[in-house]
């Protein structure tokens, strides 16, 4: 499985703008970039996904650089309920489609 | 729905003990996954069943056993536990994403 490499924390202010940045240097072209968070003391949840192209959902925003070597995933306006640690992970779409996580980056929002 | 329920949310067991817990899914999904997760740890993945009657090993699957006993419900053994098992397990089903149960937080003395 292909590597993928994220900041081991970030810290943001409430309502400003957070750019989570991941790292994917060995990426094949039929990996998914995949982005879960997981909220303290619970299961992780999904994100967003994408391929090539930036994608933008109701939680967040994923843009992908042309040569899919990085993703950062923007949150726009950041709340108190956006802390958590946050996964980048490649993903092929065929197979049983396992996920591996990382240690992923611990985002504080500071009130 | 109640989308991913695993039970127990908590136990803890003594050195060799054996226990089963258990997943359920009403999202009527194909695939099924049980990960650990270790203090200040990513999740790992142990066993994963693609389909009712399927199941293959993940990165860790030593120590355990599992059993997709139905398309709903998958179970996952510890036939003798032992401390190093202390974690928190996680239940995840796919469509085309992973949806996560609450976690069963074990401890073994």
């Amino acid at each position: 499985d292909a590597k993928t490499t994220q900041p081991n924390s970030m810290e943001s202010n409430e309502e400003e703008p957070v750019h989570l940045p991941c790292n994917h240097s060995t990426i094949s072209g039929t990996d998914y970039i995949h982005w879960y968070r997981q909220l303290p003391s619970q299961g992780p949840e999904y994100v967003i996904h994408g391929l090539t192209s930036n994608v933008n959902n109701r939680m967040a925003s994923l843009a992908i650089a042309e040569d899919r070597k990085s993703s950062t995933l923007i949150l726009h306006r950041a709340t108190l309920r956006d802390a958590a640690v946050y996964y980048c992970i490649l993903r092929l779409i065929q197979g049983a489609q396992k996920l591996v996580f990382g240690q992923g980056t611990r985002l504080t929002i500071n009130p | 729905n109640a989308g991913v329920t695993q039970t127990p949310k908590f136990q803890v067991l003594k050195t060799g003990q054996s226990m089963t817990l258990q997943c359920a899914q009403d999202m009527n999904h194909n695939s099924m996954y049980w990960y650990r997760q270790d203090p200040g740890m990513g999740l790992r993945l142990i066993y994963y069943s693609a389909s009712e009657g399927t199941t293959d090993k993940g990165e860790v699957p030593n120590g355990y056993n599992v059993s997709r006993l139905n398309k709903r419900e998958f179970s996952l053994r510890l036939e003798s536990a032992a401390p190093s098992q202390t974690s928190v397990y996680f239940c995840a089903t796919r469509r085309d994403t992973q949806y996560f149960g609450p976690g069963t937080r074990l401890t073994v003395l």
